[in-house]
This record gives structure tokens, C-alpha cells and sequence, in this order.
């Protein structure tokens, strides 16, 4: 069964850092394009970011609202992603999600097809 | 960037069909990806690549995409429909991952 599980989130002050992780189960993690999204309260789904598979280089893409500030990496030894997230706003605050791409991809390793697993989420909280 | 314009809600009474809209600019030259979002829970992937299912989908869920519309339909409706659906496309410029605001499925 393909699993997903978020940690890391909490309340952080503005201008801190805090690192997200997403571990990853069930599936062979490495083959695959890992995304993360954020939803503030009572808010709709917004993209962050992705990592790419290393079979397509490992590259990153970033949302406008978070380059530069948020940076994507993966460890595929331990099948998990991670959102580092520095200079955080109390606007950043939300219920981050990571998913899984799939189920299928473009020539580049982008997951054009959607996102096909989901965690449950972890809360970042940004505020003095 | 490219926006996605979707109702905010939609009303339909148990074993009636719902549609739920999802528009932007020559949105039949992309594919569209549709995601469940019941109430604190993640969303799931219930359509993509305009109308596949995943494994797991009830058939009762299609979806189709032409000219500036894409359409989620959901047929006989049930009480354990009731969520959020948000479409999505993949954008080639600008940010990669686009959603629609998402349309709140009341069943009445």
C-alpha cells in the first residue's frame, strides 16, 4: 500500500526556518517525482514545488510565492522529501501536503498527469 | 499565469447529477485533472487526463474537456460526495500547477 506521511510542521516565528519531511512507503520511491502543497485555512489547494526523479536529474521547480525562500531536496536511501522553508511569513501559514506524481509524465520527468497519492498533511503555524 | 475559474459551490439533491465546471482559455488544448477534497482530508485523484479513472474511482465519476470548459460530472449522487473538487492542469510557463478554486459539492 503507497503511503505518505508529513512531519515536521509546528508554530515557528516569523523569519525562522523549519524543514519538512515526507517519508514515503510502498512503492519504489526513487522512480518517482515528489511534490509538495499547502492549503491555508478555509483556503484552496496551492502548489509549491516539485523534485523531480533522479533518473531526470533530481531538478526543481518552484511556485513564484516561494522561490528563492523554499528549497526542495530528496534522499531516496530513506525515501523521503523535504521542504526546507526559510524567511517564513505569517502568510506561509498552512496545512502542508506532499504527494506522489502519477500517473504518468512528461519527456522532461514533470508529473503532468496529476497526483495520484496524497499524505495527510503537517501544520506550519507562522506567528510572533 | 494561467487561471482556472470554477463555481464556488454546487447543489444537488441525493441520486441527482452534478456538474461541476472548471474554465479557463483554450482549456481543451491541455488535459484536466480532477481531486476530491472531503472535509480534513487530503485531496484524491479522481480524474486525469480529462476522463481516466483511477483504480478505485466509482464510474459514477467522468469528466470531459473541450474549447474553454472542462466538466466533472458526477452521477447519482450520494451523501458521502459531499467535498470540495478542485481541476487542475499542467501549465508550461509561469507556475507549473495550476489549480481551480474549488467548487464545495453541498448534497442536499
Amino acid at each position: 500500500e503507497v503511503q505518505l506521511v508529513e512531519s515536521g510542521g509546528g508554530l515557528v516565528k516569523p523569519g525562522r526556518s523549519l524543514r519538512l519531511s515526507c517519508t514515503g512507503s510502498g512503492f519504489s520511491f526513487g522512480d518517482y517525482a515528489m511534490n509538495w502543497f499547502r492549503q491555508a485555512p478555509g483556503k484552496g489547494l496551492e502548489w509549491v514545488g516539485f523534485i523531480r526523479s533522479n533518473a531526470f536529474g533530481g531538478t526543481v521547480d518552484y511556485a513564484a510565492s516561494v522561490k528563492g525562500r523554499f528549497t526542495i531536496s530528496r534522499d531516496d536511501s530513506k525515501s523521503i522529501a523535504y521542504l526546507q522553508m526559510s524567511t517564513l511569513k505569517t502568510e506561509d501559514t498552512a496545512l502542508y501536503f506532499c504527494s506522489r506524481g502519477g500517473p504518468y509524465y512528461d519527456n522532461n520527468g514533470s508529473p503532468i498527469g496529476g497526483f495520484d497519492y496524497w499524505g495527510q498533511g503537517t501544520l506550519v503555524t507562522v506567528s510572533s | 499565469s494561467y487561471v482556472l475559474t470554477q463555481p464556488p459551490s454546487v447543489s444537488v439533491a441525493p441520486g441527482e447529477t452534478a456538474r461541476i465546471t472548471c474554465g479557463g482559455g483554450n482549456l481543451g488544448s491541455t488535459t484536466v485533472q480532477w481531486y476530491q477534497q472531503r472535509p480534513g482530508q487530503a485531496p484524491v485523484l479522481i480524474i486525469y487526463y480529462d476522463s481516466d479513472r483511477p483504480s478505485g474511482i466509482p464510474e459514477r465519476f467522468s469528466g470531459s474537456n473541450s474549447g474553454d470548459m472542462a466538466t466533472l460530472t458526477i452521477s447519482r449522487v450520494e451523501a458521502g460526495d459531499e467535498a470540495d473538487y478542485y481541476c487542475h492542469v499542467w501549465d508550461t510557463s509561469g507556475d507549473h500547477v495550476v489549480f481551480g478554486g474549488g467548487t464545495k459539492l453541498t448534497v442536499l
